[in-house]
This record gives C-alpha cells, structure tokens and sequence, in this order.
C-alpha cells in the first residue's frame, strides 16, 4: 500500500547545528513532494515543495533533497534555531487517482540551547 | 487577516452527541479539505471540496458529513460521537487540484474531545 516514512521519530539537535530530517516514500508514481512544519498547538505550515524532475531546492536555510532511485527525501535546515523546534512532516503527491496529499509519520526537532 | 479559521478551537462533548465544526477561508480558493490528525500527530485526509463539489470521500464512517454551502466554507458534521473520534480535526484548502501540486494552507485545529 502507499505509505510516507519517517526514519526518526525525535531528532535533537543543538542550536546553531545544522539538521536533517529523513522521509521514505513509496509510491513511485509521486511527483511533488512537501515538507510541512507544526508548532505545538497551531496547523501545518508549508515549508518548501519539490517536483520529481529536480534533485534538490533551496529557500531560506532550508534545503529539500529528492532521491527517487532509492525513493528518499530529505529536509536539511542549516543552523537551526529555537524556532525550528516543531515537528516536521513529509507528504507526497501522486501522479494517478485523486490529487491528495500522503502525509509521513512526522519527526519531532527539539533544539538544545 | 486570517487565512483559513476554524471554530470552536476545543469541543468537549459526550459519547452519542452530534456536533459541527465550521471552516472558512479567505483566500479565495477553490478547493477545501479536512484532515483528522490522531494522538501520534498522523494527519490523514478525510474529505475534499473543489468548487463545492466533494472530490475525495476516504474511507471514514458515515457519521461524518461534510458540508460546503459556498466555495469559501466547508462544514464538517459528525453524528452519534464515539471514544475514537477524539483527535484534532484541521482544515486546508488550496488554488485548486492541479496535478504537480498546489500549495496547502491549514487552519489552527479543532481539537475534538470526547467522553
């Protein structure tokens, strides 16, 4: 069936670091994929996206990486701060069927002061 | 100034109520969705609206009926509450479903309790 990953579920970090948060999809058919952020007690909010055509998509101190040979995504936010806490979640859209988005599991960041 | 609101932010209710949560938003999209998010923050998609019409029914009991009187808004209704529909309830919406994506923007949350 299709499922969206996450390798860890906690990631601690210490402020200043630089993080990456791993995703594992499975549907090959997916074609755009986003990284969501979630503070405690508030709605995803969109961080950045990626198309199947690119590798890789910078914006500001965060960076998406797209690996479609092994079906892997990663998320890396360079010198992460306290407001980078939140816990972060992959989606992926496929290509057949109803637009939706899969969501992953989710992985917490804590940043260590 | 707020994109897409939800209300009430916290229901508590009893096991055999019926209850509605309401959505609006002001970005002028076209589409609209509900999302339930358990205890283990897993967010699934429940329902989507685009232009009113519903577009993705996954699979949730019939107890939960969305409604969308207009494109800016998308109701969500459940009948007789039970233990396991506590969690938090989010609503999205997008410019559209175009295939490639379309941006998600996420109300606060309803965080749904049932006794």
């Amino acid at each position: 069936g299709e499922s969206v990953g996450l390798h860890l579920p906690t990631l601690s970090v210490q402020e200043g670091d630089n993080s990456i948060i791993n995703c594992a999809y499975s549907n090959s058919a997916s074609d755009y994929f986003i990284w969501y952020k979630q503070e405690s007690g508030k709605g995803p909010q969109f961080i950045i996206d990626i198309r199947s055509n690119m590798d890789k998509r910078q914006g500001q101190r965060v960076t998406v990486l797209l690996n479609k040979t092994v079906k892997h995504l990663s998320l890396q936010i360079a010198a992460t701060q306290p407001g980078d806490s939140a816990v972060y979640f992959c989606a992926e859209v496929p290509t057949s069927g109803t637009y939706k988005y899969i969501f992953g599991t989710g992985t917490r960041l804590k940043v260590l002061a | 100034d707020t994109a897409v609101s939800q209300t009430p932010k916290y229901l508590v209710t009893q096991m055999g109520n019926d209850k509605s949560i309401k959505c609006e938003q002001n970005l002028g999209h076209d589409t609209m969705y509900w999302y339930k998010q358990d205890s283990k923050k897993f967010l699934k998609i429940m329902f989507s609206y685009n232009n009113k019409e519903l577009i993705i029914n996954e699979t949730v009991p019939n107890r939960f009926s969305p409604k969308s009187p207009d494109k800016a808004h998308l109701n969500l209704h459940i009948n007789s509450l039970e233990l396991g529909d506590s969690a938090v309830y989010f609503c999205a919406s997008s410019q559209g479903i175009r295939q490639g994506g379309d941006e998600q923007f996420f109300g606060p949350g309803t965080r749904l309790t049932v006794l």
